[in-house]
C-alpha cells in the first residue's frame, strides 16, 4: 500500500523558512517522480512544484521560484521542500503527491503551514 | 500559463441520480487532463487521467471524455460517498493547473 507523510508543518513568522518532509513507502520511490501541491484554508488546489525521480529536474510554480526548494534523497524515499521568504499568502495545506508519469497518482494527508504576520 | 475552467461551480443531486461536470482548458492539451474527488477535510483523491482512464480502484460510475479543450466527467447512480468537490487539472505544460473545482451536493 503506497503511503505518503507529511511532517514539519508549523506557523512560522513572516519572512521566516521551513523545511517540509514527506516519507514514503509502499512503492519503488526512485522510480517515481514527485510533486507539492497546496491548498489555502477555503481554497482550491495549487500545484507547487515537481521533482523528477532522479533529482535531477524540478520545475516551480512562478509564485515560489527563487524561495522553495524541492529535492528528494533515494536513500531515504523522502523528499523535501525548503520555504524561504514566506510570505501570508504561502499559507496553506502542503500535499505531497506521488506522479504516475506526468499525472499524479496517490495523495498524502498534507502538511500544515501557517504564516503570521 | 494554461487557465483551467469548471462549470458549474455548484450543483445539487438526487442519490441515484447522473451529473456532468465540464472543465474548459483556454488551450489545447491533447488529453493530458486528470479529475480529483476532495471531501471536506480530507486529501484529494486522484480518479481519472488522460482525460478518461480510470485510476486503479475507481469504481466505473465514474467516466470521463473531451480531447483538446474541452472535457467532461461524469458521476452516474450517485451514492452519498460521492457528494464532494471536483476539480479537473491539466498537466500538458508547466505550471500544471487546476480548475476551481465544482461542488456536488445532495438535493
Amino acid at each position: 500500500e503506497v503511503q505518503l507523510v507529511e511532517s514539519g508543518g508549523a506557523v512560522v513568522q513572516l519572512g521566516g523558512s521551513l523545511r517540509l518532509s514527506c516519507a514514503a513507502s509502499g512503492f519503488t520511490f526512485d522510480d517515481y517522480n514527485m510533486h507539492w501541491v497546496r491548498q489555502a484554508p477555503g481554497k482550491g488546489l495549487e500545484w507547487v512544484s515537481l521533482i523528477s525521480w532522479d533529482g535531477t529536474t524540478t520545475y516551480y510554480t512562478a509564485s515560489v521560484k527563487g524561495r522553495f526548494t524541492m529535492s528528494r534523497d533515494n536513500n531515504k524515499n523522502s523528499v523535501y521542500l525548503q520555504m524561504n521568504r514566506l510570505r501570508p499568502e504561502d499559507t496553506a495545506l502542503y500535499y505531497c503527491v506521488k506522479g504516475a508519469g506526468h499525472y499524479f497518482d496517490q495523495w498524502g494527508e498534507g502538511a500544515l503551514v501557517t504564516v503570521s504576520s | 500559463d494554461i487557465q483551467m475552467t469548471q462549470s458549474p461551480s455548484s450543483l445539487s443531486a438526487s442519490v441515484g441520480g447522473r451529473v456532468t461536470i465540464t472543465c474548459r482548458a483556454s488551450q489545447g492539451i491533447s488529453n493530458s487532463l486528470a479529475w480529483f474527488q476532495q471531501k471536506p477535510g480530507k486529501a484529494p483523491k486522484s480518479l481519472i487521467y488522460a482525460a478518461s482512464s480510470l485510476q486503479s480502484g475507481v469504481p466505473s460510475k465514474f467516466s470521463g471524455s473531451g480531447s483538446g479543450t474541452d472535457f467532461t466527467l461524469t458521476i452516474s447512480s450517485l451514492q452519498p460517498e460521492d457528494f464532494a468537490t471536483y476539480y479537473c487539472q491539466q498537466y500538458n505544460s508547466y505550471p500544471f493547473t487546476f480548475g476551481p473545482g465544482t461542488k456536488v451536493d445532495i438535493k
